[in-house]
């Protein structure tokens, strides 16, 4: 059972443009959600995140909305540019107990930033 | 700031051969490390969760006789994949959090594990 779910495996935007990639999750016990960016054989890097008390938060190119009715959230990139091509993880934070937050990743989209 | 480390950043090993691997917070105390495992073309999945000190928690379907987590100290945490075999071959993350950075975790740039 997947709890959070990004559908779009792929996307492609032409620079200058914005991205908008999508996410979906079933779990109403979610209390904050992140994206990561991550490159072929490295770690992810933490992008922005957003608390479910809170329906937006940007940060320079990146802007989150996040929609608790429709268990949506979407992540925005105005400009796109080459360099943000990668693969975009969501993940979902719950409290497990004892402060140990766990995080559940969608699959992931490849983003394809073209020039 | 929020630097996490992983050393080796790949390993080739035969099988039954144990392999450790190590995951160190640089410049911040982590409250909470991660192990995490990724298959190509998936998404992480969390092998465990550990606090300084105490014993990890595993997740379901995780053998915690095979995969040995020892988070000696607020800023290293060790992975041991014990007697390891062609199917532990996969790409493990760990990560960290600290108390600051309230649910956001910090990965590692991985190890990509070959198990011949």
């Amino acid at each position: 059972d997947q709890q959070v779910k990004q559908n779009s495996p792929s996307l492609s935007v032409q620079e200058g443009r914005i991205s908008i990639l999508n996410c979906d999750y079933t779990n109403s016990m979610f209390d904050y959600f992140l994206w990561y960016k991550k490159y072929p054989a490295e770690g992810p890097t933490f992008l922005i995140s957003i608390s479910s008390i809170k329906d937006k938060n940007e940060d320079g190119r990146f802007t989150v909305f996040l929609n608790k009715s429709a268990k949506h959230l979407s992540l925005h990139i105005v400009p796109s540019q080459p360099g943000d091509s990668a693969v975009y993880f969501c993940a979902a934070s719950l409290n497990s107990g004892g402060s140990n937050y766990k995080l559940t990743f969608g699959k992931g989209t490849l983003l394809t930033v073209n020039p | 700031g929020a630097v996490v480390s992983q050393h080796p950043s790949w390993v080739i090993c035969k099988s039954g051969t144990s392999v450790k691997i190590e995951c160190r917070s640089l410049d911040f105390q982590a409250t909470t490390m991660f192990w995490y495992r990724q298959f190509p073309k998936q998404s992480l999945m969390l092998m465990a969760t550990s606090n300084e000190g105490s014993k990890a928690t595993y997740e379901q379907g995780v053998e915690k006789d095979k995969f040995l987590i020892n988070h000696a100290s607020l800023t290293l945490s060790t992975l041991t994949v014990t007697s390891a075999h062609p199917e532990d071959s996969s790409f493990y993350i760990c990560s960290a959090r600290t108390a600051w950075a309230g649910e956001t975790q910090y990965f590692g740039p991985g190890t990509r594990l070959l198990v011949l």
